[in-house]
């Protein structure tokens, strides 16, 4: 069975670093894209970037791009979304989304159950 | 890049049936979307592909009351028999190449 199971929730000040996971199972981890994913309060879903762990290849969104900080843990088969410097406005629920991929099309198939991040002075 | 575009709001009553839209930009027609559901203070769930024929493919344990189907650019997420745990958000996702989008969502109320 395909489970993602992210770390638990966070709150932090702003300027601090931070560094929150997702660790799969159930499946051959280096094969497989894992997305990350932000909610913010009472919006929708928001494409931050993807990871191919067994390369690495990783691709951010434009709006993301040099804010956060995508990486891979083959080891422990755990992808991981980080900051340097958090901001209030990086409050959020942010969940990782394993990609399936059928005919040419892949999309997110498996979410795990999300992580809370509070940032506030 | 695609833009998909989805309605705010939906809703109906209890046993009746619903459809919502996703609406591909222009150029992309043909593209393949996710439909996802995601009920209050949960994780969002992966429904079905679905494909600009109307084929579709659903997710493990989708129930038979969730169908799709396609006309040119529009993607349609059909509930039939409508429950009250169907009252959610739901998203559709399309893709083109590596880089991913998310439809704004609608919001389903059962009446």
């Amino acid at each position: 069975e395909v489970q993602l199971v992210q770390s638990g929730a966070e709150v932090k000040k702003p300027g601090e670093s931070l560094k929150i996971s997702c660790t799969a199972s159930g499946y051959n981890f280096p094969t497989y894209w894992v997305v990350w994913v932000r909610q913010m309060p009472g919006e929708g879903l928001e494409w931050m970037g993807n990871i191919y762990p067994g390369d690495p290849d990783i691709t951010y969104s434009p709006s993301f791009q040099g804010q956060v900080t995508i990486s891979a843990d083959m080891s422990i088969t755990t992808v991981f979304l980080q900051w340097s410097s958090l901001k209030a406005s990086d409050s959020a629920m942010y969940y990782c989304a394993r990609l399936e991929c059928h005919d040419g099309a892949c999309y997110s198939a498996y979410w795990g159950q999300g992580t809370l991040v509070g940032v506030s002075s | 890049q695609p833009v998909v575009t989805q309605s705010s709001s939906a809703s109906a009553s209890l046993g009746s049936s619903v459809k919502l839209t996703c609406t591909l930009s222009s150029g992309h027609s043909t593209y393949i979307i996710a439909w996802h559901q995601q009920q209050p203070g949960k994780a969002p769930r992966y429904l079905m592909k679905l494909e600009g024929s109307g084929i579709y493919r659903k997710g493990s344990g989708v129930p038979d009351r969730f169908s799709g189907s396609s006309s040119g650019a529009d993607r349609y997420l059909t509930i039939s028999n409508l429950q009250s745990e169907d009252e959610a958000d739901y998203y559709c996702e399309t893709w083109d190449g590596n880089t991913r989008v998310f439809g704004t969502g609608t919001k389903v109320t059962v009446l």
